[in-house]
């Protein structure tokens, strides 16, 4: 059964920082990995997703990185800005085969201006 | 192309009653997908549809809950006798045929709140 866990659960930076989130995952039998967004009271937005051939893939400021054989995975946010505050979701298949995600609790991100 | 839509966006409901909940799915879309996401918990998968068919169910509960998705018109996720601890927020997905399977578009989520 994939557990997906991201550390840390919540984060608080200054506006311009870099920033790294992580998600680490139990079943590295995996095809891809996503990275989405949650603000407050909305859906899920997605921000990047990693097939399971690539090392990484970028978006922007942003910069996803995928490990399988550790089963980690990275999100890098460059000159954070305060509009980068939200929730960040990891999502990995439930399973090999699987299009079903399992999705971590989050990170919370605070940027203040 | 309007993305997945979901109604109410807000529902109130009291012990016993019914809730149900609409997801219109993308246009191009033959897939719907149904979440939970309890407070302080993490997003769960409940119901993978395709038109009238049920794919995976295996994260909907056995009891009170079902999900159907039409031929004609949006998906419905319907919870009978509600209790306390349905009040959460439900999002559904959707996503085209074939390998694009794996990129799943969010709607807004309805909340639902048990009284």
């Amino acid at each position: 059964k994939q557990e997906v866990t991201q550390i840390p659960a919540a984060l608080s930076v200054p506006e311009g920082e870099n920033l790294v989130l992580n998600c680490s995952f139990t079943d590295s039998a995996i095809y891809n990995l996503q990275w989405f967004r949650q603000d407050p009271g909305k859906g899920l937005t997605s921000l990047l997703l990693i097939q399971s051939s690539q090392r990484e893939q970028t978006s922007g400021r942003l910069n996803a990185s995928l490990d399988k054989s550790s089963g980690r995975s990275t999100l890098y946010i460059a000159a954070s800005q305060p509009g980068d505050s939200a929730t960040y979701l990891c999502a990995a298949p439930t399973s090999g085969g699987s299009y079903i995600p399992t999705f971590g609790r989050g990170t919370s991100l605070i940027v203040h201006p | 192309n309007a993305g997945v839509m979901q109604n109410p966006r807000h529902l109130v409901r009291r012990r016993g009653q019914e809730a149900r909940l609409r997801c219109s799915p993308m246009k191009g879309h033959s897939h719907v997908y149904w979440y939970r996401q309890l407070p302080e918990e993490g997003l769960k998968f409940m119901v993978y549809l395709q038109k009238e068919n049920i794919i995976d169910e295996s994260g909907m509960p056995k009891e009170r809950f079902s999900a159907e998705f039409p031929k004609e018109g949006p998906s419905i996720l319907r919870i009978q006798q509600v209790v306390r601890g349905d009040s959460a927020a439900y999002f559904c997905a959707s996503s085209p045929p074939g390998l694009a399977q794996e990129t799943q578009y969010f709607g807004p989520g309805t909340r639902l709140l048990v009284l």
